[in-house]
């Protein structure tokens, strides 16, 4: 298994700035997903971050809005840029080990 | 594509009920199947899982077996809590296990 951690646990933001959240592993992995979860709904993969490579980002979402770093195995941000109130959600940070997939606390993000 | 169709919810039980969630997939090949459980203000859990036919996963007194002839993979407890009240994910992993399709979630509430 994996514990994963993240920061901010929660934020409010004004429209308009940027927010950018920290996604720590306890061990090495090579893929490391983000997710968005509205209100009262499920998940929506955001892109999956590779060491050493670009980001994969599913259709909907750009790199310009959602720029993610992967700097080593262990660690991942993911930035939310020019926010609006539509970005009010949990993100969720995740790695995938034997199949499974490991999630982070989330980041409760509210934008007014 | 593939894909997992989860019970609508919202569902209220009183406390002892027996729960149900129904949840069938689409795949192609032979996924693995997961439930995961998101208690109000945390992330995701993995409550249990299963990874070929047959194969019944079990946990906290919440069972799943994975039919591949009705595809399927229904979540079931005997007795529920007031504690068991959270959202109720299922889930399927390509045997890549990289790419993970989450159900739309199942809210439960327990009354005592």
């Amino acid at each position: 298994s994996a514990v994963i951690s993240q920061k901010p646990s929660r934020d409010i933001c004004q429209r308009g700035t940027s927010l950018t959240i920290q996604c720590q592993v306890d061990s090495q992995v090579t893929m490391m997903f983000w997710y968005r979860q509205q209100p009262g709904q499920s998940l929506t993969l955001i892109a999956t971050a590779n060491q050493g490579s670009e980001a994969t980002y599913e259709s909907g979402f750009v790199i310009d809005k959602f720029p993610i770093s992967r700097p080593n195995l262990t660690f991942s941000t993911l930035t939310v840029s020019n926010m609006s109130p539509e970005d009010s959600s949990i993100y969720l940070c995740s790695v995938a080990s034997a199949y499974e997939q490991y999630f982070g606390p989330g980041t409760r993000l509210t934008v007014t | 594509g593939d894909s997992v169709t989860q019970m609508e919810g919202p569902v209220t039980l009183s406390e002892e009920a027996f729960l149900t969630i129904n949840c069938t997939y689409t795949a192609t090949g032979y996924p693995s199947l997961f439930w995961y459980v998101q208690y109000p203000g945390e992330g995701l859990q993995l409550l249990l899982k299963a990874t070929k036919a047959d194969d019944k996963g079990s946990n906290k007194g919440f069972e799943a077996t994975y039919r591949k002839e009705t595809t399927s993979f229904h979540l079931e407890k005997g007795s529920v809590q007031v504690s068991d009240s959270a959202v109720y994910f299922c889930a399927l992993s390509t045997i890549e296990g990289n790419q993970f399709y989450f159900g739309t979630g199942t809210s439960l509430t327990v009354i005592p």
